[in-house]
């Protein structure tokens, strides 16, 4: 069946860099992509970007252009989101979630990571 | 972007009941050349991550009860809960994964009346 297994909480100040794992098990890393949804306190929701492990291709939602970079090792399985330049208003719940074609939807998601920005 | 907008924001049921949400997205999200409606639903229950109910618009997944139904097409979807359960308190989102930025709705919160 499968799961994904992240990485666990950040604590960063302004300006600084979070880089997130996700790692999987239970299936062929290759056959899903891998996409990252985050959640600020009490609020929905935000689809940042997937990755296509097959191959490392990736797309980002337009509004963390510049500042988001998704990468994958493929030998051991797991999916990385780095994202850098934080603000405090992306502290957040940050999650994995996969998928099988990068046009689906998501199945399974990961547990979640924690990030706080704070000075 | 595809802005996808649910009704209601809250909403209480007594045990047992019906309840239903629903989803209009701003474009349509059919592909017509498979006929199908990239819309998904979604449960999240405090501190856990969300959990996928329904998939191309109407389609259960695997474990899923079948109290819970998606219907609709197009633009205008509805998830249906047939008999409210205690753990069916939750809020849930609609996602569009048509195109790219995929975009949730804001979330209904279901609680018990």
């Amino acid at each position: 069946q499968g799961q994904l297994v992240q990485s666990g909480a950040e604590v960063k100040k302004p300006g600084a860099s979070v880089k997130v794992s996700c790692k999987t098990s239970g299936y062929t890393v290759t056959d899903y992509y891998i996409n990252w949804v985050r959640q600020a306190p009490g609020q929905g929701l935000e689809w940042m970007g997937w990755i296509n492990p097959n191959g490392g291709g990736t797309t980002y939602a337009q509004t963390f252009e510049g500042r988001v970079t998704m990468t994958r090792d493929t030998s051991i399985s797991t999916a990385y989101m780095e994202l850098s330049r934080l603000r405090p208003d992306d502290t957040a719940v940050y999650y994995c979630a996969r998928d099988i074609n990068g046009d689906d939807a998501f199945d399974m998601w990961g547990q979640g990571t924690m990030v706080t920005v704070s000075a | 972007d595809i802005v996808m907008t649910q009704s209601p924001d809250s909403l209480a049921v007594s045990l047992g009941e019906r309840a239903t949400i629903n989803c209009k997205s701003s474009q349509s999200v059919l592909y017509s050349s498979n006929n199908k409606n990239y819309l998904g639903w979604y449960q999240q229950k405090p501190g856990q991550p969300p959990k996928l109910l329904i998939y191309w618009a109407s389609t259960r997944q695997s474990g899923v009860p079948d109290r819970f139904s998606g219907s609709g097409s197009g633009t205008d979807f509805t998830l249906t809960i047939s008999s409210l359960q205690a753990e069916d308190v939750a809020v849930y989102y609609c996602q569009q994964y048509y195109t790219t930025p995929y975009t949730f709705g804001q979330g209904t919160k279901l609680e018990i009346k």
